[in-house]
Order: C-alpha cells, then structure tokens, then sequence
C-alpha cells in the first residue's frame, strides 16, 4: 500500500532562504508526482507535475525533483518570499492511477 | 473568471438533513473530481467522472451520490448527513481522466461542511 510522508510538518524561515521540501514514498512504482500549494481558505494550486521518466521539473523559482529508486522527490524554493507562505503537497499516482497525498508541509516564510 | 468553482462555500446542518454542493468548470476539461480532506489534511479521492460517465468510486457510503449533468458540472448530494462527515470538500478537474497524459488538476476553493 503506497503511503506518502512529507517531513517537516512545518517550517518557518526568513525571507530571502533558499529552501528544500521534502516528500517521500513507500512504492516506487508511480506514474506521476505533484507538487501542490493549497492557501488557508482557498482550493489547491497544481505548481508541478513530474512524470515517472523524468528527473525533474522547474517553474520559475521552483525546482522539482524525483528520485524514484528511493522513493523520494523534493521542492527547491528559491529566494523565498512571504508569498510563498502556503501549505506545500506532494501527490503520488500510482499504477492503479490512484492519487495519494501527503499531509503537506506548513511553510511560513518571515519577512 | 474562476475556473472551478464550487458552492456554497460553508455549509453548517443538522444530522439527518439532505445536502448538495455543486461545482462547475468553465475550463473545458472532460474529467471532474470530488475529494474529502479529513482533519487531519489528508485527501482522500470520493468520485471522478469523464465526460458524465463514473470512472473512479472509491468506498464511500452510499448516502454520497455525485450527479454529472454535463462534462462542466459535477455535483455531490449527500443523504442523512452524520457528524463523520463533517470535512472540507473540494472539486477539482483535468483535461485528461487519470493515466491519459494531461492530468494536472484544477481545483476549487474548498466547501467546509460542518454537521451539528
């Protein structure tokens, strides 16, 4: 059974940090990962999705990366911002194309 | 424009009422979601439908009926409401069903429904 486990729950850094989320899976026969944002009171914001051929995907000031033969992906923000203060989840597709999350990470970035 | 959206927004009843939520996308997407967040922020996915057609059910009693009447609007109802199923409800959608090629996902903003 596929369990997805993102460490830390939470984390808090200064403005300006270059940070890493972490995002880790028991199955590593996946199709796919995403990367999401959700926003206190708002929907789910897709930020990147990472086939299972693919090493990694950029947008902007964000990297995503997969490592499938040890079950890990991480987002790289870089030059943090205030705005980026959301709750980051990872989403795994499996084989079945079932979608499993994670509880997410709480990122608070101070000003 | 909003691309998902979803109504009401908060939804507070009794136990045993009968509710619906209803969500619409103006994205042109064939494929429409509806997933549960339990507190713990955990998503669990309920149903997926592809162009008015059920693809994914996953075990949800059977008190939660999704109805597509077309491919932009999928909406839940849900009989004899109980306290467990108090939880934040979001509809989401894609181009592509899962596994077709574009699959990234829209979601809607959330409707929190609390059961007295």
């Amino acid at each position: 059974k596929q369990e997805v486990t993102q460490i830390p729950a939470a984390l808090s850094v200064p403005e300006g940090e270059n940070l890493v989320l972490n995002c880790s899976f028991t199955d590593s026969a996946i199709y796919n990962l995403q990367w999401f944002r959700q926003d206190p009171g708002k929907g789910l914001t897709s930020l990147l999705l990472i086939q299972s051929s693919q090493r990694e995907q950029t947008s902007g000031r964000l990297n995503a990366s997969l490592d499938k033969s040890s079950g890990r992906s991480t987002l790289y923000i870089a030059a943090s911002q205030p705005g980026d203060s959301a709750t980051y989840l990872c989403a795994v597709r499996g084989s079945n194309y079932q979608l499993i999350w994670g509880a997410g990470t709480k990122l608070i970035i101070k000003p | 424009d909003t691309a998902v959206s979803q109504t009401p927004k908060y939804l507070v009843t009794q136990m045993g009422n009968d509710k619906s939520i209803k969500c619409e996308q103006n994205l042109g997407h064939d494929t429409m979601y509806w997933y549960k967040q339990d507190s713990k922020k955990f998503l669990k996915i309920m149903f997926s439908y592809n162009n008015k057609e059920l693809i994914i059910n996953e075990t949800v009693p059977n008190r939660f009926s999704p109805k597509s009447p077309d491919k932009a609007h999928l909406n839940l109802h849900i009989n004899s409401l109980e306290l467990g199923d108090s939880a934040v409800y979001f509809c989401a959608s894609s181009q592509d069903p899962p596994g077709g090629g574009n699959e990234k996902l829209f979601f809607g903003s959330g409707t929190q429904l609390s059961v007295l």
